[in-house]
């Protein structure tokens, strides 16, 4: 059975750093072709595509906020971390992680956390 | 403005047929499989369609997919009060080299 669960700071301040986790079970992230994204969703808007690794350490990164993202994985420990730089209240969301897999063609998120909502205030 | 295009909301009554449509480009539909998922508010996402037209298992028939060229489409059939969600669109942009999604469809079940 494979489960989600993201895990972070419910609020940060503008321009401070967000640093979240994704913490996964069910399957492996050194096994070909599995990949794991960042998704996001500001409050009554819609789904915002971030970020993916893949097995092989590949990164991928929205191209309106690659500047600010970084993901990272730590397989031993089934673990995928964000940060995103330099917050602002448009910032505001709730953040998902989810499984992708890379078999010649991109297929997605077919499992998701249930969300962690970050809030950007001073 | 997202990259595909949705409708921003849909309605039916109880037993109609509704249909969903997602406009892409050949960066994103015209070549990757499309993707529908189903969000009650309030809730992560639901993987409802995958590979544009298969549906998971526990997703009831009565929900199902197309794609043509740079457009895909979900439709529902038989509709009905548990449908009342928003639908969301996605596939993988070969330009942009990220994966991306509708604005989202808020069906209304009248």
């Amino acid at each position: 059975q494979v489960t989600f669960r993201e895990s972070g700071p419910a609020l940060v301040k503008p321009t401070q750093t967000l640093t979240l986790t994704c913490t996964f079970s069910g399957f492996s992230l050194t096994t070909n072709p599995m990949c794991v994204s960042w998704i996001r969703q500001p409050p009554g808007k819609a789904l915002e595509w971030l970020a993916l690794i893949n097995w092989d350490d590949d990164k991928y990164y929205s191209t309106s906020l690659k500047t600010r993202l970084t993901i990272s994985k730590d397989a031993s420990k089934n673990q995928v971390v964000l940060t995103m730089a330099n917050m602002d209240p448009v910032d505001t969301a709730t953040y998902y992680c989810g499984r992708m897999l890379h078999r010649g063609q991109w297929e997605l998120v077919d499992y998701w956390g249930q969300g962690t909502l970050v809030t950007v205030s001073s | 403005q997202s990259v595909l295009t949705q409708p921003p909301s849909a309605s039916g009554t109880p037993g109609q047929r509704v249909t969903i449509p997602c406009s892409g480009s050949s960066s994103n539909i015209g070549g990757n499989y499309v993707y529908w998922y189903k969000q009650v508010p309030g809730t992560a996402p639901k993987h409802l369609i995958y590979k544009n037209n298969q549906r998971p298992s526990g997703v009831p028939d009565r929900f199902s997919a197309s794609k043509s060229g740079t457009s895909a489409s979900l439709a529902i059939s038989g509709l009905r009060s548990e449908d009342e969600a928003d639908y969301y669109c996605a596939t993988w942009d070969d330009s942009l080299s990220g994966a991306v999604f509708g604005g989202g469809t808020k069906l209304t079940v009248l």
